[in-house]
């Protein structure tokens, strides 16, 4: 098994460009959430979806982010514009119902300048 | 909303130490999660707790959950170099399957 998949790995951009993190959940899984790291704030859940429906958003920090999860296999966090406080390790995760744990990916490393 | 307050912050032990990680809840514990994150990867996956006294072991690694669900131990016994890392813990939230996490423990072990 693959295990969770994300790309890019490694983001630099300017600010006030847009950016796509993408996200590739394991065969099977149903529940997917992305979470943001940083040294302030640590591990922060911003949305998760049940069977590609949104079930909470109320982490995504403001209007500048939104997720899409258009079908089971593949997810998308969106950052437009981008700032630079936007800046932090992005983690892609997910699970099934009666799954012991959730299955992190690598993470996304976003630095706006 | 739960909060979870590790302890402590950082740790530098000498290699074959033992040492304890404490992770404490605002809340009472439906389940409660230990992961470990290398600088620059995801987190892995240790051990999940959810009775009040349940105590779980892997390999040199034991984790207990008190019996009023509100706080937990992780314990290292004879660290080594490979468990050096930021270990986090992280709660459910009732019902639903989103986790609150910790804020981290950095652990150096010096060989």
């Amino acid at each position: 098994d693959a295990g969770v998949i994300q790309s890019p790995r490694h983001e630099v951009t300017e600010m006030g460009q847009e950016v796509t993190l993408r996200c590739k959940p394991i065969s099977g899984h149903n529940s997917l959430f992305w979470y943001r790291q940083t040294m302030m704030r640590g591990l922060e859940l911003l949305i998760y979806f049940n069977n590609n429906v949104p079930i909470d958003d109320s982490g995504m920090p403001e209007d500048r982010f939104s997720a899409k999860m258009p079908n089971a296999s593949f997810s998308t966090l969106k950052i437009q514009p981008s700032e630079p406080r936007d800046s932090a390790v992005y983690f892609c995760a997910s699970t099934y119902r009666g799954a012991e744990t959730q299955y992190f990916g690598p993470g996304t490393r976003l630095l706006v300048l | 909303s739960q909060e979870l307050e590790q302890s402590p912050q950082s740790l530098i032990v000498q290699e074959g130490k033992n040492l304890t990680i404490n992770c404490t809840s605002s809340k009472t514990l439906y389940g409660l999660y230990w992961y470990k994150q290398k600088y620059g990867e995801g987190l892995i996956f240790l051990m999940m707790l959810q009775k009040g006294g349940e105590e779980k072991s892997h390999e040199k690694i034991t984790a207990k959950l008190d019996e009023k669900k509100q706080q937990s131990s992780l314990h290292i016994t004879a660290s080594q170099p490979s468990h050096a890392g930021i270990y986090l813990c992280g709660a459910l939230s009732g019902s639903a399957r989103q986790l609150t996490f910790g804020s981290g423990t950095q652990l150096t072990v010096l060989p």
